[in-house]
């Protein structure tokens, strides 16, 4: 069974520059949730997606950042313009109906 | 609202002895809980949950939990660690609204 499905695995950006962030959940999965986990913060909660619709964004740090999800089996994390305190790793995740949640590998953003 | 207290960001054993990540939560509902292992560069990996059933939850690679109610806790055991339990541990608790709050991490490190 393929997990958890992220790309690309690593970006380096400039400052300034636009950033997407792409995510594959696990096929049969109905709710989407995407991480950013940093030394200081640790793991926080951006977004997460029920049947493809936003649920709750209130983790969104700001305007910079939007994500979609424009059918069952993929969703964006976009960061425009980026900066360099947006540099983090970016998780998404998948579950069904609010049960256990599984982890892609990462996105490992760096921002110059 | 729903928290997660790790107590101890670091956790040192040698290799067999028992190893005892502690977990606090605090929940306005009864808890969905879960134990979490990221390996350095990877995701997170799923241990064990608790979701009402037994209150001592049997996860991979020997390790255990104990939900006790009246300590709000559920701590993470395994009796004899191994060299290859060297990783990162989250604690998470969840409830109705699908989301998950994780604690800070506690990083084990084995000594041959």
């Amino acid at each position: 069974d393929a997990g958890v499905i992220q790309s690309p695995r690593h970006e380096v950006t400039e400052m300034g520059q636009e950033v997407t962030l792409r995510c594959k959940p696990i096929s049969g999965h109905n709710s989407l949730f995407w991480y950013r986990q940093t030394m200081m913060r640790g793991l926080e909660l951006l977004i997460y997606f029920n049947n493809n619709v936003p649920i709750d964004d209130s983790g969104m740090p700001e305007d910079r950042f939007s994500a979609k999800m424009p059918n069952a089996s993929f969703s964006t994390l976009k960061i425009q313009p980026s900066e360099p305190r947006d540099s983090a790793v970016y998780f998404c995740a998948s579950s069904y109906s609010g049960d256990t949640q599984y982890f892609g590998p990462g996105t490992r953003l760096t921002v110059l | 609202a729903q928290s997660v207290t790790q107590l101890g960001s670091h956790v040192s054993v040698s290799e067999g002895a028992l190893v005892l990540l502690r977990c606090n939560y605090s929940s306005s509902v009864p808890p969905y809980l879960f134990w979490y292992v990221q390996y350095p560069n990877q995701g997170l990996q799923l241990l064990l949950k608790y979701t009402s059933a037994a209150t001592l939850v049997k996860g991979i690679n020997d390790f255990e939990a104990e939900f006790k109610k009246s300590e709000t806790s559920f701590h993470l055991t395994k009796p004899s660690a191994h060299m290859s339990d060297a990783a990162e541990y989250f604690c998470a608790v969840g409830g109705d609204d699908y989301k998950l709050s994780f604690g800070a991490g506690t990083t084990v490190t084995v000594r041959a």
